[in-house]
């Protein structure tokens, strides 16, 4: 199974609703990201999890709330978003993070909407 | 610092023509070097790398790049072009340099590649 899963495909929420989504892999992959990606942009680097560990931050605002709860999972709990907030999220996965030479698998995305 | 410029925004190239997507890059370290495509509304798909050894890369659906240490370059290549090719293409690199910055993969802006029938 060489697949990165994402849900939902499509998110629309309010600007004080509480959501999640979520990221799953079963590569053994022991490194785990989350992108925000705005059109015909490249993805923006927001958390990395190597070892399920929080390894990287990238000064991303506290309404934005990470968890990897095992290898396979990632969540990242969304809280009083913005409408800037509205894009592509995708997570990949590679097989650690330090080995540079690692390429990254991506799933499909989830399309946030903020209103 | 580690970076990557995709010089064209845009690349037209009709079906059945060869195409290039540029690719140069600066980085501290040795590079590992990654190209990827992104169809519409979907998640990135690797394409292929450069990580040591030949310098002529081959990857999935027909693609090559071609790694040249003195242009810093790694341009995305195929032979005869698809409609199908068309999307969104990005280059990306990582360096073995054992700083912050391992392990970070560095985008560049992205090439739209539109191949007319």
């Amino acid at each position: 199974d060489t697949e990165v899963t994402q849900t939902p495909k499509h998110l629309v929420m309010g600007m004080t609703n509480k959501k999640s989504l979520k990221c799953e892999q079963h590569m053994g992959h022991r490194a785990m990201y989350w992108y925000k990606q705005k059109a015909k942009k490249p993805p923006e680097l927001m958390f990395v999890y190597s070892y399920e560990k929080l390894s990287i931050n990238e000064s991303v605002p506290s309404r934005f709330s990470p968890e990897c709860p095992n290898s396979s999972l990632l969540n990242l709990h969304l809280h009083a978003l913005q409408p800037e907030d509205s894009a592509l999220y995708l997570c990949a996965s590679s097989q650690t993070y330090i080995s540079s030479y690692n390429e990254q698998f991506f799933g499909p995305g989830t399309r946030l909407t903020v209103l | 610092a580690q970076s990557v410029a995709q010089p064209e925004d845009q690349v037209n190239v009709a079906e059945g023509n060869p195409l290039t997507v540029k690719c140069t890059y600066s980085v501290s370290g040795n590079p590992y070097l990654f190209w990827y495509v992104q169809y519409p509304n979907r998640g990135l798909q690797f394409l292929l790398k450069y990580i040591t050894g030949d310098n002529l890369v081959k990857g999935s659906y027909g693609f090559e790049a071609e790694f040249n240490k003195s242009q810093t370059s790694f341009h995305l290549k195929k032979p005869s072009a698809l409609v199908s090719d068309s999307a969104l293409y990005f280059c990306a690199v990582r360096d073995d340099d054992r700083g912050s910055t391992l392990g970070r993969l560095y985008f560049g802006r992205g090439t739209q590649l539109t191949v007319w029938p």
